[in-house]
């Protein structure tokens, strides 16, 4: 079956603009994950989505940052009025569920490189 | 609470020879262990888990991690390196609807 999608591959922006990047998560998965990876760095968790309940926000790094799921599927990370620190590499993940167990392994997209000039 | 270490930034052998990352970490939770690996410019793949069963886990590529809980330890090995192996490994713990991902390990293979 499809895996994680993600969707633009790259975008190139200019500081002060706004950008919204597509996550499509695996069909049935009900947990989805956002992080960001900087150039030469490891992975930096964002949001995370658990089907109906309340996000879990705590890695968003300044209020700039938002994300939606909207149907319990499709996610979007919007970034207000970008700066150049925000280029890196923001991944997605899906997973069954958010419990323990066979159902917390997460199966990544191959990410949008954002590099905002 | 959880955490996970990598011990090694950088691990360098030379192909045919064994390799080691090390990985330990520390859950309130009987944890969940994965081990990822990122080729240059791709996205993560993963390449074993652990989630209770057996303690020895076999991968793909070769690949295999051994859970001690009494060491809080889930390294990853494979007997003879490849050059296709050169990428970052990433080891990850989840438990408590928390996941955690380690710092990474560059793995470098050598002619």
């Amino acid at each position: 079956g499809a895996g994680v999608s993600q969707s633009p591959s790259n975008k190139v922006t200019e500081k002060g603009k706004d950008v919204e990047l597509r996550c499509d998560p695996i069909s049935g998965h009900t947990a989805l994950y956002w992080y960001r990876q900087s150039l030469g760095q490891g992975l930096e968790f964002l949001i995370y989505f658990q089907g109906n309940s309340a996000p879990d926000k705590s890695g968003l790094p300044s209020d700039r940052f938002s994300a939606e799921r909207t149907g319990g599927s499709v996610s979007t990370l919007t970034i207000q009025r970008t700066q150049q620190e925000d280029s890196a590499v923001y991944l997605c993940a899906s997973s069954l569920r958010g419990l323990a167990g066979d159902s917390v392994t997460q199966y990544f997209g191959p990410g949008t490189r954002l590099l905002v000039l | 609470a959880q955490s996970v270490t990598q011990l090694d930034s950088h691990v360098s052998v030379s192909e045919g020879t064994p390799v080691l990352l090390r990985c330990n970490y520390s859950s309130s939770y009987s944890p969940s262990l994965f081990w990822y690996v990122q080729h240059p410019n791709k996205g993560l793949q993963l390449l074993l888990k652990y989630t209770s069963a057996a303690t020895l886990v076999k991968g793909i590529n070769g690949f295999e991690a051994e859970f001690k809980k009494s060491e809080t330890s889930f390294h990853l090995t494979k007997p003879s390196a490849h050059m296709s192996d050169a990428a970052e490994y990433f080891c990850v713990v989840s438990g408590g609807f928390k996941t955690i991902f380690g710092a990474g390990t560059r793995l470098f293979v050598k002619a």
